[in-house]
């Protein structure tokens, strides 16, 4: 079984922290990405990486950088954590020519 | 740009009952792929069941089964006999031929089983 995992399940903040998500994975995906997940507007990707030390930006990067220094760890940077980015971050990977994203279980952000 | 719209925010049904979910794409693409991904509460999003696009027999998974009409865009999901576990928030998400990557999600129905 493919194995996603995240470094926190729960997360609190101050504004102006800089915040590192990790993710992990177990079966040498290629592809990891980085979600957020807000109520009413389903998963929104906010950086994608094919490959070691290669990034793409989704749809939402603002406020975001990530790293991918080793093929199976995937982090998720906020520079200046704000109120605005309290959310649920979702972790996933798949394989370079794979349909099917295998999850983590999520980290569930609060910025005061 | 694609679209995905599932417009259930919110279903319930008794245990044992079967429930339709409805979701419903925008695209002029000709091949593509739809997934039903479920989120139980607290728990990890796993995929329920995936459909190609260019293959006419609609998928099955044990009591999943989805209905796909091509020509209107729409990709319901049927949960048969359901039970308490499948209580969740299912998201339809659709994913072009051509990427690898780019999946555009709906909002999400969030089912609740009965006992």
């Amino acid at each position: 079984d493919v194995k996603v995992t995240q470094s926190s399940r729960y997360l609190v903040k101050r504004t102006g922290e800089k915040v590192f998500l990790e993710c992990v994975q177990d079966m040498d995906h290629e592809n990891m990405f980085w979600y957020r997940q807000d109520p009413g507007l389903g998963l929104r990707l906010i950086y994608f990486s094919y490959d070691v030390k290669m990034k793409e930006k989704g749809d939402i990067p603002e406020g975001y950088s990530v790293s991918r220094e080793k093929k199976e760890r995937f982090s998720l940077i906020l520079e200046s954590a704000s109120t605005n980015q309290t959310s649920m971050y979702l972790c996933a990977s798949s394989l370079v020519q794979g349909k099917t994203q295998y999850f983590g279980p999520g980290t569930r952000l609060l910025v005061l | 740009a694609q679209t995905v719209t599932q417009s259930q925010p919110e279903m319930s049904v008794q245990e044992a009952e079967t429930v339709t979910l409805s979701c419903t794409y925008d695209t002029s693409e000709n091949n593509y792929y739809l997934f039903w991904y479920k989120q139980p509460p607290s728990r990890q999003m796993i995929l329920v069941i995936r459909q190609e696009a260019y293959k006419q027999q609609n998928a099955t998974e044990n009591r999943f089964s989805v209905n796909f009409q091509k020509a209107a865009k729409s990709f319901s999901l049927k949960i048969s006999d359901s039970q308490l576990g499948d209580t969740a928030m299912y998201f339809c998400a659709f994913m072009k031929h051509t990427s690898n990557y780019q999946l555009i999600w709906g909002a999400g129905t969030k089912l609740i089983i009965k006992p």
